[in-house]
């Protein structure tokens, strides 16, 4: 049973670009969950999905948005990348509700330059 | 709000020395769940356990164990006779009510744990 999947696993930006990573969640799942993880920081919540629109959102500007698809995937898109943006993106699955805990995935790491 | 606190950055021991990773909370709903996730160097959150504000319990699984106590805000994780393998980042993560009602985890800052052989 394959857990959460991410893509790409690296990536390197340039500051001002745009980037779209990528989530399929653990079979069974249907709630999606973004965090950011600066290097040395406990992961922040960027935002979550359920049915396919936003249903919470942390302290993230307008440039982070998202999207997930009827077979419960998802995107992370983020504008006009900051060098602050990089980090480590991670994605976390859940079944409805989501107490009995996440499953991330191994996430995408993301060098803004 | 919500508030986890691991106060330990690092902690480095030698292998078989027992360890105890603290996690004190904040939070003014009386139910809400406490986790505790190991990241290893690949970068994945391995989920080890969750606990909900009414079991205060110890738990015991294997080397790990963990000590509950609501009178203290406390959920602090314990690994017995550490080996090499359990070097990571350990966190501890809330989620309440307060969350828009969807229980989303907060998490601590984490703490390294350093096993040398």
């Amino acid at each position: 049973d394959a857990g959460v999947t991410q893509s790409p696993t690296h990536l390197i930006k340039t500051r001002g670009q745009q980037v779209t990573l990528r989530c399929s969640p653990k079979s069974g799942h249907d709630t999606v969950s973004w965090y950011q993880q600066a290097l040395g920081q406990g992961p922040q919540f960027i935002f979550q999905y359920y049915e396919e629109e936003e249903r919470q959102r942390g302290n993230f500007p307008d440039r982070f948005s998202g999207h997930q698809f009827p077979n419960y995937s998802s995107e992370l898109n983020v504008n006009a990348l900051l060098l602050g943006d990089s980090a480590l993106y991670l994605c976390a699955s859940s079944p409805t509700g989501g107490n009995y805990g996440y499953t991330f995935g191994s996430g995408t790491r993301l060098t803004v330059v | 709000a919500q508030k986890v606190t691991q106060a330990q950055t690092e902690i480095s021991v030698v292998e078989k020395e027992d360890v105890t990773l603290d996690c004190v909370y904040e939070t003014r709903d009386t139910t809400y769940y406490l986790f505790w996730y190991k990241q290893p160097p690949s970068g994945e959150l391995v989920f080890l356990i969750r606990r909900n504000s009414f079991d205060e319990q110890n738990e015991i699984s294997g080397r790990y164990s963990w000590n509950f106590q609501k009178s203290t805000s406390s959920f602090n994780f314990t690994i017995t006779a550490s080996q090499v393998v359990d070097s990571a980042v350990y966190f501890c993560a809330l989620s309440d009510p307060a969350s828009g009602g969807s229980y989303i985890p907060t998490f601590g800052r984490g703490t390294s744990l350093i096993v040398h052989p």
